[in-house]
């Protein structure tokens, strides 16, 4: 149980132009979802926490209007990088956590992102 | 400012003894703390997880130890395995019901057979 699952894996874009990505819980439900960038050989750090229902709190320094988060179902979060410049190449991870019964969160296998 | 650190980014250890990867921390807020496990693209697996009331926390063969006095974690694997090899992280969690995730840096371990 507690499957996280992300979509695309791996995305390749131009300059300029939009990507979204799902992160869904298959076998649970999450009210609060996290995402989180990292870079090649350092941590995760916290972009977003996503509420079902409500807007997504950012960190201090993440541009809410670049990374649109979207959490429109108990099931379901979007992250939606706007306007992407090769800065922006990343890996995203995506984590969940269930409305009740853990205290951990699940995470997604990671979506690789490459702007040229 | 790093609040959870894990000093030694790399360590090596023979397959059959123990390894220990240690994490400080400095925000005394934190009330729970976890280990992840994580292999090269792809996402953090869950290993272990501690309480700040608890001092010890055991599950097959890992076991957590935490020193709230000196704001130190640790994870012991024994025996070790070769597919331990992976990148380990700390994670503290700030009390104050936002469940928010302070990771450290890692530690990439690395079994030898």
């Amino acid at each position: 149980g507690a499957v996280v699952s992300q979509h695309p894996s791996r995305v390749i874009c131009k300059s300029g132009t939009s990507v979204k990505i799902e992160c869904r819980s298959l076998d649970f439900q999450a009210t609060t979802m996290f995402w989180y960038r990292q870079f090649p050989k350092q941590s995760l750090m916290l972009m977003a926490t996503s509420n079902e229902g409500s807007k997504a709190t950012y960190e201090q320094g993440v541009e809410k209007d670049k990374f649109l988060i979207n959490h429109a179902s108990l099931t379901l979060s979007t992250l939606t990088v706007t306007s992407a410049h090769p800065e922006d190449s990343s890996f995203y991870i995506c984590s969940a956590l269930p409305t009740s019964g853990y205290n951990e969160q699940f995470f997604g296998p990671g979506t690789r992102l490459t702007v040229l | 400012d790093q609040q959870v650190k894990q000093n030694s980014p790399s360590l090596s250890v023979q397959e059959g003894r123990i390894s220990i990867l240690n994490c400080d921390y400095t925000n005394s807020m934190f009330d729970y703390f976890l280990w992840y496990k994580k292999y090269p693209a792809e996402g953090p697996t869950f290993l272990i997880s501690i309480s700040s009331i608890k001092d010890k926390n055991e599950d097959g063969r890992f076991t957590v130890f935490l020193n709230k006095s000196a704001k130190h974690l640790s994870l012991h694997i024994v025996p070790s395995q070769p597919g331990d090899s992976a990148v380990y992280f700390c994670a503290a969690r700030e009390g104050s019901g936002t469940y928010k995730y302070i990771f450290g840096t890692g530690t990439r371990l690395k079994v030898l057979a």
